[in-house]
């Protein structure tokens, strides 16, 4: 029943090597996040995007980058990969801003 | 500079038992909070919401409550049940402006039998 899927679920990859993560929904929503979490920190904000081509930075967007093309897809890109980004990331959607939440089931990548 | 805290990582409960579950945070804009809910390897779940204008919510065996003049609320869950082990996150949102949701650092509730 899962109107939010995300790819790969876990990946392990190189330092300095570029990876993508990606989002998919089927709920027709307009606003989608990219979160890390970290022990200690909690969830993160990344990105986020609240239409089509339309992106902005959240707390922690350093060192990554995403696009949306189609309203059903978000993709993040870790440009060069570093330790510092092992993480689960967890994309969510939301028919309205800042509120009413689905995550997908989360993305472990560590970087080696 | 954590907006949201939950200052108590881990919680441990005897099943039937309450389980009171604590969230400080600092901005007096926040309008609305929520709780989630995390099991291993899945997503965070939406738990139960309440908003700035009111002290109160419950839904079945969960009630929020809200102390406004202590920026302080929790979550309490009566009877606890193995089952409610899991990671819960609080999160706080403004109604205006862009600042997005503000997620809390989460604590584990482990209820044993």
């Amino acid at each position: 029943d899962a109107g939010i899927t995300q790819s790969p679920r876990h990946k392990v990859t190189e330092t300095g090597t570029p990876v993508t993560l990606r989002c998919h929904q089927t709920e027709n929503h307009r606003y989608m996040y990219w979160y890390r979490q970290d022990p200690g920190h909690g969830l993160r904000l990344i990105h986020y995007s609240y239409g089509v081509k339309d992106t902005d930075k959240g707390e922690v967007s350093d060192g990554y980058s995403v696009s949306r093309s189609k309203t059903e897809d978000f993709l993040l890109t870790l440009e060069s990969a570093t330790s510092s980004q092992t993480s689960v990331y967890f994309c969510a959607i939301s028919a309205v801003l800042n509120y009413g939440y689905t995550f997908g089931s989360g993305t472990r990548l560590t970087v080696v | 500079d954590q907006q949201v805290k939950q200052n108590s990582p881990s919680l441990s409960v005897q099943e039937g038992r309450i389980s009171i579950l604590n969230c400080d945070y600092t901005n007096s804009m926040f309008d609305y909070f929520l709780w989630y809910k995390k099991y291993p390897a899945e997503g965070p779940t939406f738990l139960i919401s309440i908003s700035s204008i009111k002290d109160k919510n419950e839904d079945g065996r969960f009630t929020v409550f809200l102390n406004k003049s202590a920026k302080h609320l929790s979550l309490h869950i009566v009877p606890s049940q193995p089952g409610d082990s899991a990671v819960y996150f609080c999160a706080a949102g403004m109604n205006t402006g862009f600042q997005k949701l503000v997620f809390g650092t989460g604590t584990r509730l482990l209820v044993s039998p």
